[in-house]
């Protein structure tokens, strides 16, 4: 089956500073990916769509300044949250489609912002 | 815009008993996808099962099998001679045909009793 890494895992920050997670599809390429992020007990809230090549594509309400996405090859995007807070601390997952419709996910990477 | 509503925060069962998840969802279009994926304590996203919407026949994998009521909008999940290993939070989710986004229902947490 077709693998998705993130890295890394879990990260802990001081408030203000950036934090980079990689995600990456390890046995196809992928065209398109998804970033999504999770509350602790909640669901699954998508946050934007990457897309290689070109900008990417926010769900409403997400900040495309807080948030940085680059796809900048076919088997990397990467996410980028910008001077960082307490209230990002979150569980954020990517996911990616080798082919049809089914979306692989990532094994997600917790964020804690002190 | 799409909603997906899992009316059953949790539920609990005993080993080797049939247990049924509910899921809603509201769309507009014709052509799209239904997912039922489970996240267990990892919190890796493993896909269970998956419905298109044209087909008729409701999808069965194993131990589970989906009951597909196009018309009412209805796609539960039923798992069989359930397990230990059943253990999860499952998530229904709708895609739509062209765009590829899912969107999540709130989760139902399932826990497996022996």
């Amino acid at each position: 089956g077709a693998v998705v890494s993130q890295h890394p895992s879990r990260v802990i920050c001081k408030s203000g500073t950036s934090v980079k997670i990689e995600c990456r599809s390890l046995d196809f390429q992928a065209t398109t990916m998804f970033w999504y992020r999770q509350f602790p007990k909640k669901s699954l809230m998508l946050m934007a769509t990457s897309n290689e090549g070109s900008k990417a594509t926010y769900e409403q309400g997400v900040e495309k300044d807080k948030f940085l996405i680059n796809h900048a090859s076919l088997t990397l995007s990467t996410l980028t949250v910008t001077s960082a807070h307490p209230e990002d601390s979150s569980f954020y997952i990517c996911s990616a489609i080798p082919r049809g419709n089914e979306q692989f996910f990532g094994p997600g990477t917790r964020l804690t912002v002190l | 815009a799409q909603t997906v509503t899992q009316s059953q925060p949790e539920m609990s069962v005993q080993e080797a008993e049939t247990v049924t998840l509910s899921c809603t969802y509201d769309t507009s279009e014709s052509n799209y996808y239904l997912f039922w994926y489970k996240q267990p304590p990892s919190r890796q996203m493993i896909l269970v099962i998956r419905q298109e919407a044209y087909k008729q026949q409701n999808a069965t994998e194993n131990r589970f099998s989906v009951n597909f009521q196009k018309a009412a909008k209805s796609f539960s999940l039923k798992i069989s001679d359930s397990q230990l290993g059943d253990t999860a939070m499952y998530f229904c989710a709708f895609g739509g045909g062209g765009a590829q986004k899912l969107v999540f229902g709130q989760g139902t947490r399932l826990t497996i009793n022996p």
